[in-house]
C-alpha cells in the first residue's frame, strides 16, 4: 500500500506550545503535502515539499522530509486553539497523478 | 474566488436504495477528484478526472458506484445500490495541474446508509 502513518494518531497541548506531528511512509515520493480538516469541513492545504528539499517554512508551520528514512514531520509553533483539527500527509508517487493520504493525526490545542 | 461546491450536505438513505452527489469545481480547473473518507481515516481517492476523461478509476467498486463528468465541469458521483459500509463522507477536490499541485477541497457530502 502506498498509504503511509501518522504520528501520533492523537495529540492535546496547551495553547503557546509546540506541536509535531510525523508521516512516514513506504515506496518513493515526487512531493509530499500536508492538509488541515476542520471537524465535518473539507481538506484545507498548508505546505508542499517536494523531493529534493529538506526544509520548508510556512508562517508558524515548518516541514521536514528525510527520503532516506521515507519521513516527514509537520511542527507547529506557538499554537492557538483555532489550529485544533485533524492533520493530514498526502504523498503524491513518481508517474503517479494523484495524492495518497494517510490516517491523520488529530490535534487538540486547550486554552 | 469561489471554492468547491458541493451538494447536498447530508443525505441518509436505506441500504439498497440510489444516491447521487454533485461537485461543481473551481473555475479553470481540468482535474476533478472524488474521495471517499470513513470516519477517523483518511481520504481515499475514488476517481479522478482530467477534463471530462478518467484518469484513475482502480479503486472505485464499479459494480454500485459510476461517475461522470459531462463537458469537463462539473460531476457527479452516483452509488446504486448502497451498502451500509459506503457510510462515509465523499469529497470532491479539483486542482489546476493534476499532478505536482495542491487540490482544493469542498465541504463535503455526509452519507449515511442505514
Amino acid at each position: 500500500s502506498q498509504q503511509g502513518e501518522e504520528d501520533p494518531q492523537a495529540l492535546s497541548i496547551q495553547e503557546g506550545e509546540n506541536a509535531t506531528m510525523n508521516c512516514s511512509y513506504k515506496t518513493s515520493i515526487n512531493n509530499l503535502q500536508w492538509y488541515r480538516q476542520n471537524s465535518g469541513r473539507g481538506l484545507v492545504h498548508l505546505i508542499l515539499i517536494r523531493s529534493n528539499e529538506r526544509e520548508k517554512h510556512s508562517g508558524r508551520l515548518r516541514v521536514t522530509l528525510d527520503t532516506s528514512k521515507k519521513s516527514s514531520s509537520l511542527l507547529i509553533t506557538a499554537s492557538r486553539a483555532a489550529d485544533t483539527a485533524s492533520y493530514f500527509c498526502a504523498r503524491e508517487g513518481p508517474g503517479a497523478n494523484n495524492l495518497f493520504f494517510g490516517t491523520g493525526t488529530r490535534l487538540t490545542v486547550i486554552p | 474566488e469561489a471554492g468547491v461546491a458541493q451538494s447536498p450536505r447530508y443525505k441518509i438513505i436505506e441500504k439498497r436504495q440510489s444516491v447521487a452527489f454533485w461537485c461543481n469545481p473551481i473555475s479553470g480547473h481540468a482535474t476533478l477528484y472524488w474521495y471517499q473518507q470513513i470516519l477517523g481515516q483518511g481520504p481515499k481517492l475514488l476517481i479522478q478526472f482530467q477534463n471530462n476523461g478518467v484518469v484513475d478509476d482502480s479503486q472505485l467498486p464499479k459494480d454500485r458506484f459510476s461517475a461522470e463528468r459531462l463537458k469537463g465541469v462539473d460531476s457527479t458521483l452516483k452509488i446504486q445500490p448502497a451498502k451500509l459500509e459506503d457510510s462515509a463522507v465523499y469529497l470532491c477536490a479539483s486542482s489546476i495541474q493534476g499532478s505536482s499541485g495542491k487540490l482544493f477541497f469542498g465541504s463535503g457530502t455526509q452519507l449515511s446508509v442505514l
